[in-house]
């Protein structure tokens, strides 16, 4: 049992260039979201989905895209990379929306945009 | 909207002494209240959690009660080691699709 994975761990990108963060989980949760987190400001959240084929935004979306075609899988795109991107990233799942629910963290990606 | 508080730190503590590091919170309803800790270089994991009010939530030394009253959540342990650096973070959650609000870490650095 893996939990939450996510690929890759460091990535430097340059301004303009775009990329995809992986995540999985193999927990069977519905529910999986991404953070950012940046000194001083705690977690942020990004992008969640409640279930395969269903996506919603955070507080923060500008400028990243999700799917979710299977449980598993939650990738998080940056479409045009800009410094203010810089962070580290981190994807996360619960079973479900209830609020007794533990949040399942990946060890996140530390990104770099130059 | 929901908010969580908790200072940033770092707070610096000998081997042994006892930590206190507070939160408190604003939300509506009634929501469960958590504590999430970072150790360098991982994710964040599940520490300890209260769901309803007056409940103690304890883990590997640590506990916290949840006061409604106040509305608190307040990180305790008695004998603090070094390996207990790492940032904890408080956070609550009302359930439903934005899950969990969490404050901004606070940094605790635990020296020989």
């Amino acid at each position: 049992n893996a939990g939450v994975t996510q690929t890759p761990k460091f990535q430097v990108l340059k301004t303009g260039q775009s990329m995809t963060l992986q995540c999985a989980q193999d927990m069977n949760h519905e529910y999986m979201s991404w953070y950012r987190q940046d000194p001083g400001m705690g977690l942020r959240l990004i992008h969640y989905s409640v279930g395969a084929g269903i996506t919603d935004q955070g507080e923060v979306p500008n400028g990243y895209n999700v799917s979710r075609s299977t449980t598993e899988d939650f990738p998080l795109r940056l479409l045009s990379a800009a410094p203010s991107q810089t962070s580290v990233y981190f994807c996360a799942s619960s079973p479900w929306t209830g609020k007794k629910d533990t949040q399942y963290f990946g060890p996140g990606t530390r990104l770099t945009v130059l | 909207g929901n908010s969580v508080t908790q200072m940033e730190g770092p707070v610096t503590l000998s081997e042994e002494a006892f930590l206190t590091i507070n939160c408190t919170y604003t939300a509506t309803g009634y929501p469960s209240l958590f504590w999430y800790v970072q150790y360098p270089g991982e994710g964040l994991q599940l520490l300890l959690k209260a769901t309803k009010a007056d409940d103690k939530g304890s883990n590997k030394g640590f506990e916290a009660t949840y006061r409604k009253e106040t509305t608190s959540f307040h990180l305790e342990k008695g004998s603090v080691q070094v390996s207990d650096s790492a940032v904890y973070f408080c956070a609550l959650s009302a359930g439903g699709y934005q899950k969990v609000t969490f404050g901004i870490g606070t940094k605790l650095q635990v020296i020989p």
